[in-house]
């Protein structure tokens, strides 16, 4: 099975600032990855599909770049509704399969 | 607008059976793959299983591979999960997902819309 590798596990940060999360496939997986947001006690949510594209109605201060092993997902100015943890995943190979999650909270 | 919702979940012995149920609509379910995923308390997410559009494929992860079933009713726009032999390491919240692609094949997509889940907790 591919290994999805994400840093960091948890990070704080202001109101405003610009968060970076990181994913790396343990081998070349394109561009076949997406990214989930799960606020607590909720579902996840599509946010970014096939690397980097924004799934409809999903702000724009989101984003996600990258191809191979490597990518990443950005929040450009963090907003307190962003409170939650991401996951990417990838569907290049079967099975599907997540990385370890990213939460994020407000400093 | 896509609904999804779960059912069927609860507290049960290891080794017994459990059934889930997870009903759509707001799209044309006979044309969309369906998958499961499911959640163990504080950890992060694993894909469990996936029916094709016209049921006739489906695919587990091996950690269930053997004791769930997948199945689909498309006359009833309804998914299923039936579960056997039920170990404690099957405690988690189970969603059910929508494939993103319209008749895709089921072995490349991904989650477009989830449930709220269903919990389900295997314990003596």
């Amino acid at each position: 099975d591919i290994q999805m590798t994400q840093s960091p596990s948890s990070l704080s940060a202001f109101v405003g600032d610009r968060v970076t999360i990181t994913c790396q496939a343990s081998q070349d997986i394109s561009k076949f990855l997406n990214w989930y947001q799960q606020k607590p006690g909720k579902a996840p949510k599509l946010l970014i599909y096939d690397a980097s594209n924004l799934e409809t109605g999903v702000p724009s201060r989101f984003s996600g770049s990258g191809s191979g092993t490597d990518f990443t997902f950005t929040i450009s100015s963090l907003q307190p509704e962003d409170i939650a943890t991401y996951y990417c995943q990838q569907y290049d190979y079967f099975p599907f399969t997540f990385g370890g999650g990213t939460k994020v909270e407000i400093k | 607008q896509v609904q999804l919702v779960e059912s069927g979940g609860g507290v049960v012995q290891p080794g017994r059976s459990l059934r889930l149920s997870c009903a759509a609509s707001g799209f044309p379910f006979s044309g969309y793959g369906m998958h499961w995923v499911r959640q163990a308390p504080g950890k992060g997410l694993e894909w469990v299983a996936v029916i094709s559009d016209d049921g006739i494929s489906k695919y587990y992860a091996d950690s269930v591979k053997g004791r769930f079933t997948i199945s689909r009713d498309n006359s009833k726009n309804t998914v299923y999960l039936q579960m056997s032999s039920l170990r404690v390491e099957d405690t988690a919240v189970y969603y059910c997902a929508k494939d993103w692609r319209y008749h895709g094949d089921p072995r490349r997509g991904y989650f477009d819309y989830w449930g709220q889940g269903t919990p389900v907790t295997v314990s003596s």
